[in-house]
């Protein structure tokens, strides 16, 4: 099994939609975990950490199912801007620096 | 906002040379990464430094690489001796202090690294 699962996509919606993703994580003593993400090309930069009790940030929110070992990202009100490949990011067991990277879900927007 | 710089954008090398990476990260941060992400491929962690020693490294970190903070502002990669299957996108990534698991990491622009 992967560390880190996404489906790859791609998601093709209009502008304005609301889309979900999920990623599965193998090992339940991951501690830390992240969304970023990738325009081609370039480097991922972080959108938000994802924290036990959920978070929310603008259009962005994230929650954690440690029980189901999976991790979402709702985006709302979909741009044309939020066109780009979205990478979960787990933290590797025992370490807070190793950073274990889901190969993405592309997602295109379209008018 | 501060950023992550690293230079050059693009590095084309014949198999076998040595090349050194190189990288500014954000002035307050003390802790600093390498990763790598083939074309097509997922991101993947090379190492971690802090306090001027390598606090973690994966097992494609061998003995060809090596990370240095020459001084107070750069950290680099270093290459010995390259091979085709190094070339890749080389992202250096820095965070500021400890804060448990949460340690956010930002990352440069990347070096794209061609080997001839």
């Amino acid at each position: 099994r992967k560390e880190v699962e996404q489906d790859p996509g791609p998601f093709n919606v209009p502008e304005g939609a609301t889309v979900a993703f999920n990623c599965t994580y193998s090992n339940s003593a991951s501690q830390s975990f992240f969304w970023y993400r990738q325009d081609c090309r370039k480097e991922p930069k972080l959108l938000m950490s994802v924290y036990s009790s959920g978070n929310e940030d603008g259009r962005f929110t994230a929650q954690l199912n440690r029980a189901s070992q999976y991790i979402s990202l709702l985006i709302r009100d979909s741009k044309l801007s939020d066109s780009a490949t979205y990478l979960c990011v787990v933290n590797h067991p025992g370490t807070a620096s190793k950073l274990t990277f889901g190969t993405g879900t592309r997602l295109q927007v379209t008018l | 906002e501060p950023e992550v710089t690293q230079t050059p954008s693009h590095q084309v090398t014949q198999m076998g040379q040595e090349v050194i990476l190189r990288c500014v990260p954000i002035s307050n941060h003390l802790y600093f990464y390498w990763y790598r992400q083939i074309l097509g491929q997922k991101v993947e962690f090379l190492v971690s430094f802090y306090n001027n020693e390598i606090s973690e490294k994966s097992e494609i970190f061998d003995d060809q690489f090596s990370v240095e903070r020459p001084d107070g502002s750069n950290f680099t990669l270093k290459i010995r001796s390259t091979k085709l299957e190094d070339s890749a996108m080389y992202f250096c990534a820095s965070s500021e202090a400890y804060r448990g698991y949460y340690n956010e990491q930002f990352f440069g622009p990347g070096t794209r690294l061609t080997v001839l």
